[in-house]
């Protein structure tokens, strides 16, 4: 089954640029969603199909998709956006959604 | 202001059933796949399966298939998520999702989320 991960934590300061990854074989030729999920909350749609922005979310967030790796771009980077963020895609082999194992961001 | 809305959560024992669901407002329900994720501490989010309300289609995770049924009434725009018999493990957060166009696509607006606790 196709595999994606994703770094445990990614740490940075108010004001910075956080980078979150997403790895996969061939992950380039999928579309990869991105999720952002705060305590005891549900997984808000942040990103999808590599770069697109759902109305409401920020022009600080940002997707890229390139080789095995996408990323999760995040300008600017506020206390707010402290959360986990998954990502996720559509494995067309086996017809499964398959998510990220997570990634922990934290704003020092 | 669009959105799905989950049964409470839920407390039960080892070997007893349980029926979640999971009901979508202003939109067209029966045009939309729903999703089902599972989320513990320690597995982070899992697909379980997905539904067409419109002719209750599914299709199942391998993980998940034979252990829940997903099903729809696109009448009353619900969809349900039910177990014959819990174990302890089934203990997690279950959320329903829609997708945004196709099945394949993402998942742009998910339920608040029921909680499940299976303890004897």
């Amino acid at each position: 089954s196709y595999v994606l991960t994703q770094p445990p934590s990614v740490s940075v300061a108010p004001g910075l640029t956080a980078r979150i990854t997403c790895g996969g074989n061939g992950i380039e030729y999928k579309s990869v969603h991105w999720y952002q999920q705060k305590p005891g909350q549900a997984p808000v749609m942040v990103v999808y199909d590599d770069r697109d922005r759902p109305s409401g979310i920020p022009e600080r967030f940002s997707g890229s998709n390139s080789g095995n790796t996408a990323t999760l771009t995040i300008n600017r980077v506020e206390v707010g956006d402290e959360a986990d963020y998954f990502c996720q895609v559509w494995d067309s082999t086996t017809d499964h959604r398959v998510f990220g194992g997570g990634t922990k961001l934290t704003v020092l | 202001e669009v959105h799905l809305v989950q049964s409470g959560a839920e407390v039960k024992k080892p070997g007893e059933s349980l029926k979640i669901s999971c009901k979508g407002s202003e939109y067209s329900f029966a045009s939309y796949w729903i999703a089902w994720v599972r989320q513990t501490p320690g597995k982070g989010l899992e697909w379980m399966g997905i539904i067409f309300p419109g002719d209750s289609e599914t299709k199942y995770s391998p993980s998940f298939r034979g252990q829940v049924t997903i099903s729809a009434d696109k009448s009353i725009n619900t969809a349900y998520l039910q177990w014959t018999s819990l174990k302890a493990s089934d203990s997690a957060i279950y959320f329903c999702a829609r997708h945004r166009h196709t099945q394949q696509d993402a998942l742009d607006l998910w339920g608040q989320g029921t909680k499940v606790t299976v303890s004897s």
